[in-house]
């Protein structure tokens, strides 16, 4: 079974810096380009980032850009989401997902559980 | 950036009625859309994905139509598990993915 857990949600003050981990299960991890997608307290969805499966290439909303890393450790299976230079508006659920066909043209599916991030003073 | 615009935003449905569902796209998406159906306190599930394709383990009850700019999921009989709120997502162009606001199916 597939199966994604993130992790390292936490409360942070607004300029701080926080970590979210993804573990991967129940496929091969590598072969698979990966996400990672965030929803506000009471508001839709938002990609966030996208990473390939080797790690080479990666993409980011603009509003992230500049202030969010994604990165992956195959070795691990494990995604992970830099975040620094936090502020009030990235509040959310961040919930890891995977690309389903592997590649860039693609939906996600399927999605981890998600992480609360709230950035507050 | 290809914007996602669905109607409604709120759906008030008896059990056992249809729901049709809409999503436009500010540009042709040539059906690379998704739709995801997330109940409270969840994850999206996928729901379709090719504009028509139900995913593995989605009942037949749910259908999805459309080219071009304009989507639709059906709902044909809705059941009390069924209410929830739903996205639609363009993976045509990107980056950004870009989805659209939701629409709520509530119980009428």
């Amino acid at each position: 079974e597939v199966q994604l857990l993130e992790s390292g949600g936490g409360l942070v003050q607004p300029g701080g810096s926080l970590r979210l981990s993804c573990a991967a299960s129940g496929f091969i991890f590598t072969n698979y380009a990966m996400s990672w997608v965030r929803q506000a307290p009471g508001k839709g969805l938002e990609w966030v980032s996208g990473i390939s499966g080797s790690g080479v290439s990666a993409y980011y909303a603009d509003s992230v850009k500049g202030r969010f890393t994604i990165s992956r450790d195959n070795s691990k299976n494990t995604l992970y989401l830099q975040m620094n230079s936090l502020r009030a508006e990235d509040t959310a659920v961040y919930y890891c997902a995977r690309y389903a066909s592997g590649t860039y043209y693609s939906y996600f599916d399927p999605w981890g559980l998600g992480t609360l991030v709230t950035v507050s003073s | 950036e290809i914007v996602m615009t669905q109607s409604p935003a709120t759906l008030s449905v008896s059990p056992g009625e249809r729901a049709t569902l809409s999503c436009r796209a500010s540009q042709s998406v040539s059906s690379n859309l998704a739709w995801y159906q997330q109940k409270p306190g969840q994850a999206p599930r996928l729901l379709i994905y090719g504009a028509s394709t139900r995913a593995t383990g989605i009942p037949a009850r749910f259908s999805g139509s459309g080219s071009g700019t304009e989507y639709a999921l059906t709902i044909s009989s809705l059941q009390s598990e069924d209410f929830a709120v739903y996205y639609c997502q363009q993976y045509n162009n990107w980056p950004p993915y870009t989805f659209g606001q939701g629409t709520k199916v509530e119980i009428k």
